[in-house]
């Protein structure tokens, strides 16, 4: 099952913050989280894992509920380079990407 | 170290026609991920090899699609009398191991478009 994510799109001024879910019907081994921006590769931003471990980029901040089966990342004092497209992954031998929450951050 | 490399980076065939498209992964990686975006679209997972067997083959569209991986290295990802629908950018990532654990790697993707 395909996780969802809220919101579908976000436009924010620079240096302001976002949060964007990522909910999912099925019991979560781990979550990922990567950026694509337009015409390029997506790149690795985080994985919370169940049990608490997380492995990523030390400026970025996300939270893994495992009862709720619910995750967030947290884009604070947001800079025009986090513009692009945010997927969630709901991951255990493979990733199910949920359809992404686009990012438009303006000067 | 290289990235993942995949090829050729755009390919433009007729309808009815076979294409195969290579994806070389990052090396020691076991795992391999094959995915499909559609314009505007997310990340559709097809399938994916640990070393050269492919456990999951649950995403492949039709069974005009198939893949292979040799020598725990290449993979190619062969579309068989292509439609308008495939359509996509393919991409293809790998990891040190399956995806529960280990961040994925992407390549930059094949462009295919099918007149």
């Amino acid at each position: 099952q395909q996780p969802v994510q809220s919101p579908q799109a976000v436009i924010l001024r620079e240096g302001e913050d976002a949060v964007i879910n990522c909910s999912s019907s099925k019991a979560l081994y781990s979550v990922h989280w990567y950026r694509q921006k337009h015409g390029e590769a997506p790149i690795f931003l985080m994985i919370l894992l169940k049990g608490g471990e997380q492995k990523g980029h030390d400026k970025i901040s996300a939270s893994f509920n495992e009862k709720k089966q619910q995750s967030s990342l947290y884009l604070t004092a947001s800079q025009l380079s986090y513009s692009g497209t945010y997927f969630c992954g709901t991951a255990d031998d493979k990733i199910i990407f949920g359809k992404g929450t686009r990012l438009h951050i303006l000067p | 170290g290289a990235g993942v490399s995949q090829s050729p980076s755009n390919k433009v065939t007729e309808k009815g026609k076979d294409v195969e498209l290579r994806c070389d992964p990052i090396s020691g990686h076991t795992a391999l991920y094959w995915y499909r975006q559609s314009l505007g679209q997310g990340l559709e997972f097809l399938i994916y090899f640990q070393g050269n067997s492919a456990p999951d083959k649950s995403g492949l569209p039709s069974d005009r699609f198939s893949a292979e991986r040799t020598g725990g290295s290449v993979s190619t990802l062969t579309i068989q009398r292509t439609q308008q629908e495939d359509s996509a950018v393919y991409l293809c990532a790998s990891s040190f191991g399956l995806a529960g654990a280990n961040e994925q790697f992407f390549g930059p993707g094949t462009r295919l478009t099918v007149l």
